[in-house]
């Protein structure tokens, strides 16, 4: 069976400080791979989108990246955090051409 | 631009009571639309896909409607329970080429006993 997993959990960093989300996923192949964005009371924001290694497809401008090294792996980064930056992350994946959407378990990040 | 609208406010109901949840969307012609669940600190989980061509979809105690004349959805919980409390979402893709999905605000259920 497929299972995604995404680190760390829970993270606080200081404004101006790196960023780095890694996501994997395990038990399929050429999945698309999403990074989604949950701030407060708010919406799930797709931030990137990726069909491959190395293809990614940014969904608005914003202070973070994403790059996909591997089949399966997928990273979130950021050279310097906002306040705004706050929020919850989520990397999902779906089978290409597929309808639903798996998602990770999420990391909490809190820029101070 | 394309729009997911859900009830922002928080839908209180009481045990064994049936919960409808609404989602409307604007500027869209989507050929699906899902339903997701949301616990607190966790990830939507997929419940339910409800094509252009069915009204209605049934799950167990779930059931959703889709009207693409009104570009709405509607999501049933029957016989409630507290258990059921998390916030929902629903979710379009963007377009017929794209594996994209858009994702509603989320309307949070409460079910107390």
């Amino acid at each position: 069976s497929q299972t995604i997993h995404q680190w760390p959990a829970t993270l606080v960093q200081p404004v101006g400080s790196p960023l780095s989300l890694e996501c994997t996923v395990e038990g399929t192949s050429n999945p698309n791979l999403y990074w989604y964005r949950q701030a407060a009371g708010r919406g799930l924001q797709l931030l990137f989108y990726s069909v491959g290694i190395g293809q990614i497809s940014s969904e608005v401008p914003q202070n973070l990246s994403a790059s996909r090294p591997q089949d399966r792996q997928f990273i979130l980064s950021s050279k310097k955090l906002l306040l705004s930056d706050s929020g919850f992350y989520l990397c999902a994946w779906s089978i290409r051409g597929g309808n639903t959407i798996y998602f990770g378990e999420g990391s909490w990040l809190t820029v101070v | 631009s394309q729009k997911i609208e859900q009830n922002s406010e928080a839908l209180n109901i009481q045990e064994g009571k049936t919960a409808t949840l609404t989602c409307n969307y604007t500027n869209y012609s989507p050929a699906y639309l899902q339903w997701y669940r949301q616990d607190p600190g966790r990830g939507p989980v997929f419940l339910l896909l409800i094509r252009e061509n069915e009204k209605e979809k049934r799950k167990e105690r779930l059931k959703v409607t889709f009207d693409t004349t009104l570009k709405q959805s509607l999501f049933h919980i029957t016989a409630s329970q507290p258990a059921d409390s998390a916030t929902y979402l629903c979710a379009l893709k963007r377009s017929y080429n794209t594996d994209k999905l858009i994702f509603g605000t989320g309307t949070r259920l409460q079910v107390f006993p």
